[in-house]
């Protein structure tokens, strides 16, 4: 199956961390990222991760792969007003096919 | 240049006509993607060109006619199109065939079928 779940909304403070997570199905993923996408925008690639790693930063970003229960999480630290937005976990299939999560919105308060 | 330029970015069209959306990148990039969203739902693939020639196709119905007329341009000819095709459609590209780190977005075309 090709299932990617994502909770639909978080709301945090400005300054605290936020956790995104996504669960997927297909355990033959090689490839998962994590895409923002602003109103009326297009999909801006934030990160990605090889299906062999567990664990990525990048600057204020950290992804967590747990392969064994295919769930993949996006930490943002120090989250900023600017950070409210739509954010989709994808998953690549097969070479050339990205899956998207359902999305979560992420609401950053002053 | 990193971007991929996508026009109109609104279209409104009747049911009965015939127009194109326009996808160009000058990256060097040798696959191109064709994602429709609609409202509050994520991208799902419609087509994908691998140097210039059509490689998936989602069972996407026939009123979608892609074209890859050079590897910097890809369109999507739309005739007889019904309400619910209303849509943000999005192109992208990446660097090779086989996706492997990451595929560059336009901003979209966001179709209104009437």
């Amino acid at each position: 199956g090709e299932d990617v779940e994502q909770s639909l909304f978080l709301s945090v403070r400005e300054g605290d961390s936020s956790v995104i997570n996504c669960t997927y199905t297909d355990s033959s993923s090689t490839y998962l990222y994590w895409y923002k996408q602003e109103p009326g925008a297009g999909l801006q690639l934030l990160t990605y991760i090889f299906s062999n790693m567990d664990m990525k930063q990048d600057q204020r970003l950290t992804v967590l792969l747990n392969k064994k229960d295919k769930h993949l999480s996006l930490r943002i630290a120090d989250t900023q007003t600017g950070d409210s937005a739509i954010y989709f976990c994808a998953e690549r299939t097969g070479f050339q096919k990205l899956v998207f999560g359902t999305g979560t919105r992420l609401l950053v308060s002053p | 240049d990193t971007e991929v330029t996508q026009t109109p970015k609104h279209l409104v069209m009747g049911m009965t006509n015939k127009k194109s959306l326009k996808c160009e990148q000058h990256m060097g990039h040798r696959a191109m993607y064709w994602y429709k969203q609609k409202a509050k739902k994520p991208p799902e693939l419609m087509f994908v060109y691998s140097y210039e020639k059509l490689s998936i196709n989602e069972s996407v119905p026939s009123r979608f006619s892609p074209e890859c007329p050079n590897s910097s341009l890809l369109n999507l000819h739309l005739h007889a199109l019904q309400p619910e095709d209303s849509a943000l459609y999005l192109c992208a590209s990446s660097p090779q065939r086989e996706l492997i780190t990451e595929a560059f977005f336009g901003q979209g075309t966001r179709l209104t079928v009437v």
